[in-house]
């Protein structure tokens, strides 16, 4: 067990929905990142915040956003639904910047 | 652009023989390195990791090879266990580009008993 947490573990919803996912990082981490991992990709970084502020993005499309609360929870929104987004969508935290990202169980996507 | 790549999608082993997972980089940018291990229906744990600085880094059964000249990373287990069986990934970070990790495609490691 990490100590990282996602909820929920699995998500099927229809093309054209939005749904949020949520990621509570480990006890004192400050930093929340979130990863894709689709079938014929690897993981993908999507985005990471630090103490509630945007601190790096990556290949995240403009139908997603995030946010990292006062209490550092995250939680990532994706809209505008397509088959395509189905994948597993990861959280991972860490201490600080440049430390070892510790990553939860995954919340399992699937837009039919 | 795959800027991290694992070659061996599969590889297998005898319980108790050498394990050696490899890893390319193209970007001489990264400068700290991770193994991560996974299993079905989980998230991937973290293994062991490597800074620039080092060639080197060994922790109980596992080590980990950094040859910078040759951007090539390697992730040693000996002896391999079954319970090893699973998909191990190598990663790859800049400490100062937000430590977004980038990914390689992973190696599925069997383990034979």
């Amino acid at each position: 067990d990490s100590g990282v947490t996602q909820t929920p573990k699995h998500l099927i919803t229809a093309t054209g929905q939005r749904v949020t996912l949520r990621c509570s990082p480990r006890s004192g981490d400050l930093s929340v990142y979130w990863y894709q991992q689709s079938l014929d990709q690897g993981l993908q970084f999507l985005i990471q915040y630090y103490n509630g502020e945007e601190r790096a993005k990556g290949n995240i499309l403009e139908r997603f956003s995030a946010q990292q609360f006062p209490d550092l929870h995250s939680e990532l929104n994706l809209s505008s639904l397509e088959l395509g987004d189905s994948a597993l969508y990861f959280c991972a935290s860490s201490s600080g910047t440049g430390e070892t990202q510790y990553f939860g169980p995954g919340t399992r996507l699937l837009v039919l | 652009d795959q800027q991290v790549k694992q070659n061996s999608p599969s590889l297998s082993v005898q319980e108790g023989r050498i394990s050696i997972l490899n890893c390319d980089y193209t970007n001489s940018m990264f400068d700290y390195f991770l193994w991560y291990k996974k299993y079905p229906a989980e998230g991937p744990t973290f293994l062991i990791s490597i800074s620039s600085i080092k060639d080197k880094n060994e922790d109980g059964r596992f080590t980990v090879f950094l040859n910078k000249s040759a951007k090539h990373l390697s992730l040693h287990i000996v002896p391999s266990q079954p319970g090893d069986s699973a998909v191990y990934f190598c990663a790859a970070g800049r400490g100062n580009a937000g430590n977004m990790l980038t990914f390689g495609g992973g190696t599925r490691l069997m383990v034979k008993p």
